[in-house]
């Protein structure tokens, strides 16, 4: 089946790690996202990449940081920058960056810092 | 730069009654519009979105919306409800040209009685 896989579902980080979200897709899409989303605030977009080797900050990019080596792969690492890491965050894609293009949802995963 | 308003964040409905989501938007011109649904700890799911033409888009699962530019909303409607369609309900707004970065509302979650 094709689609978006996030891993893992759950994960806990402690005080001062680093921790890193995995998204693969295998549509074949050329741009990737990545959102976090905070009870009652909506999505919040960190990193997009349009294209292999290339990512571009989103509205909160501080204290992430992305990486974009292969089409298929977009991860996401969670500094021990990021003040408030604790959300739930979905990763995205579509077939092209120009606008209007369907943006497709993985089933997200959730990091709670203790 | 664009943003979007939902006015509602919780709705009750029953179950067989018809349902209105609202959508506010802010944009200097005809915007991409969208609908997603989420259910609890789960990705998004497209509706329906709207780019141009008829300003009345089917989606599925029975969903329409309608844009209005005189009033700058992009309603999320059905005829009657399904104890099912009980999620959040997100609008986002893209704008032409500019990429396909999502501006999303806060969400509206939707409860539906028996």
């Amino acid at each position: 089946d094709g689609g978006i896989t996030q891993s893992p579902k759950y994960l806990f980080r402690k005080e001062g790690q680093n921790v890193t979200l995995s998204c693969e897709q295998n549509l074949n899409h050329d741009a990737m996202y990545w959102y976090r989303q905070d009870p009652g605030q909506g999505l919040r977009l960190i990193y997009y990449s349009q294209i292999v080797n290339d990512f571009q900050k989103g509205d909160i990019a501080e204290g992430y940081s992305v990486s974009r080596e292969k089409k298929e792969s977009f991860p996401l690492t969670v500094t021990s920058a990021q003040k408030n890491p604790t959300a739930f965050y979905l990763c995205a894609s579509s077939i092209a960056p120009s606008s209007g293009n369907t943006i497709y949802f993985g089933e997200g995963s959730w990091l709670t810092v203790v | 730069a664009q943003s979007v308003t939902q006015p509602d964040i919780h709705i009750t409905v029953s179950e067989g009654a018809s349902l209105e989501l609202r959508c506010n938007y802010s944009y200097g011109a005809t915007p991409y519009l969208f609908w997603y649904v989420q259910s609890p700890g789960q990705g998004l799911q497209l509706l329906l979105k709207y780019f141009s033409g008829d300003t009345l888009v089917q989606g599925i699962k029975g969903f329409e919306a309608e844009f209005k530019r005189s009033q700058s909303s992009f309603n999320l409607r059905k005829p009657s409800v399904h104890w099912s369609d009980a999620a959040e309900y997100f609008c986002a707004v893209g704008a032409r040209n500019a990429g396909n970065m999502l501006t999303f509302g806060g969400g509206t979650r939707l409860m539906v009685k028996p």
